[in-house]
């Protein structure tokens, strides 16, 4: 059974930089798993933030970016606001149109 | 902008078969550009891939949940639906429905979610 990883819980300061990591059991995440990354806050439906590795949707902050980072998937916050305080999963396709999503990222803004 | 509700009971028992419609709003189910899939969380927990479906019927559903998982589609009322046979407790969760851009392999839209207790 496919398991992705991601950090349970990251800690930054705002207007600080942080970048969360995605990790494949199966091995090296490249495009061709298509990263998905997702902001989930309390009591809301996730929502979309980044796709295909480094795409944004035209509601993601320009603070937001995505890329491939040593074998992972990473999503990248720059400049930190106190709102982006949530929980944070990526999501990786593994073919035959079959999905896995990480365990989620807890980010605290402190 | 694509718009997904999902509707249900909200409450199923032990053994009995979970039934929920995701009704889109704002385009057509007959899409070629979406598939269209379900998503569950339990309480406190992470996200889990339950299964799409493609308008003209092709599914693709999580080996763990296989068996007991049905998607299906009904273009004339512009909704799919999911059912999950002999839940358990462990099936208790909010369930998601979300639209998967066929091009962009990306979960765009997603509903708002509806809590689902499975219990007697």
């Amino acid at each position: 059974q496919t398991v992705v990883t991601q950090e349970p819980s990251l800690t930054v300061s705002p207007g600080g930089t942080v970048t969360l990591t995605c990790a494949s059991s199966t091995g090296a995440v490249t495009s061709g798993y298509y990263p998905n990354w997702f902001q989930q806050k309390p009591g809301q439906a996730p929502r979309a933030l980044i796709f295909s590795t480094n795409n944004k949707y035209s509601w993601t902050p320009a603070r937001f970016s995505g890329s491939l980072l040593g074998g992972k998937a990473a999503l990248t916050l720059s400049g930190v606001q106190p709102e982006d305080e949530a929980e944070y999963y990526c999501l990786l396709y593994h073919g035959g149109a079959h999905w896995v999503f990480g365990g989620g990222t807890k980010l605290t803004v402190l | 902008q694509l718009q997904l509700q999902e509707s249900g009971p909200g409450l199923v028992k032990p053994s009995e078969t979970l039934s929920l419609t995701c009704t889109v709003s704002g385009g057509s189910i007959s899409s070629n550009s979406y598939y269209w899939g379900w998503v569950r969380q339990p309480p406190g927990k992470g996200l889990e891939w339950i299964g799409n479906i493609f308008y003209r019927g092709s599914t693709y559903y999580n080996p763990s949940l296989n068996s007991r998982v049905t998607i299906s589609v009904d273009t004339s009322k512009n909704q799919f639906s999911l059912k999950l046979s002999s839940v358990t407790a462990a099936d208790t969760a909010v369930y998601y429905c979300a639209t998967i851009s066929v091009a962009g392999r990306s979960f765009d839209y997603w509903g708002q979610g509806t809590l689902v207790t499975v219990s007697s």
